[in-house]
């Protein structure tokens, strides 16, 4: 199976900043790469999908970017309510895998 | 606005059965596969299997021995039975909505937490 790894685990930003979350996958998935969002004692939020589509309500602010094996996640300028855990996942090939998460935290 | 809401039991002993089940509400029951996914803090998330409403299923490998999942079209439920439960089954198992060519969960039901444990 494919294996998802992101970096950093944990990402400390201010509140106003940009954040930049990497996700790096062992093998190309071609554009089939998506990013959720979870926060504390809630299920995982779909954010984007093929690589770089914000799903319907998702801020212009959230920003996915890459094809193949590396992929980005880019939050141009972080609100309180974006301070969370963001997964990536492939579901170019079944099964499909998650990362392992990045936490992004108040700086 | 479809909504899952997933329901079953949170406390198991070794080699019980977990089962768990979830009723989608609104949207097309039809037109969307329906998994399970459940997230340990060893090993995150990991997609479970999935189940069609026509019953087709497709398992995880190294679950397939000891997963059964069921679909009632009637009430726009489906479940999920994990036999011979171990504390390496410790987690939160969520219900989420695939599309019919990925698996791209965009609704996902509020998860509950299962603890195995003697």
């Amino acid at each position: 199976e494919i294996v998802m790894t992101q970096s950093p685990a944990t990402l400390s930003v201010s509140p106003g900043e940009r954040a930049t979350l990497s996700c790096r996958a062992s093998q190309s998935v071609s554009s089939n790469l998506a990013w959720y969002q979870q926060k504390p004692g809630q299920a995982p939020r779909l954010l984007i999908s093929g690589a770089s589509t914000r799903a319907t309500g998702i801020p212009a602010r959230f920003t996915g970017s890459g094809s193949g094996t590396e992929f980005t996640l880019t939050i141009s300028s972080l609100q309180s309510e974006d301070f969370a855990v963001y997964y990536c996942q492939q579901y170019n090939n079944w099964p499909s895998t998650f990362g392992q998460g990045t936490k992004v935290e108040i700086k | 606005q479809v909504q899952l809401n997933q329901w079953g039991a949170g406390l198991l002993k070794p080699s019980e059965t977990l089962s768990l089940t979830c009723a989608v509400y609104g949207g097309s029951f039809s037109a969307y596969y329906w998994s399970w996914i459940r997230q340990s803090p060893g090993k995150g998330l990991e997609w479970i299997g999935e189940i069609t409403s026509r019953g087709n299923t497709k398992y995880d490998p190294s679950l397939k021995s000891r997963l059964t999942m069921s679909v009632d079209t009637s009430k726009n439920q489906f479940s999920l039975k994990l036999n011979s439960v171990t504390a390496a089954d410790t987690a939160v198992f969520y219900c989420a909505r695939g599309g019919r060519l990925s698996n791209l969960f965009d609704s996902w039901g509020q998860g509950t937490p299962v603890t195995v444990s003697s």
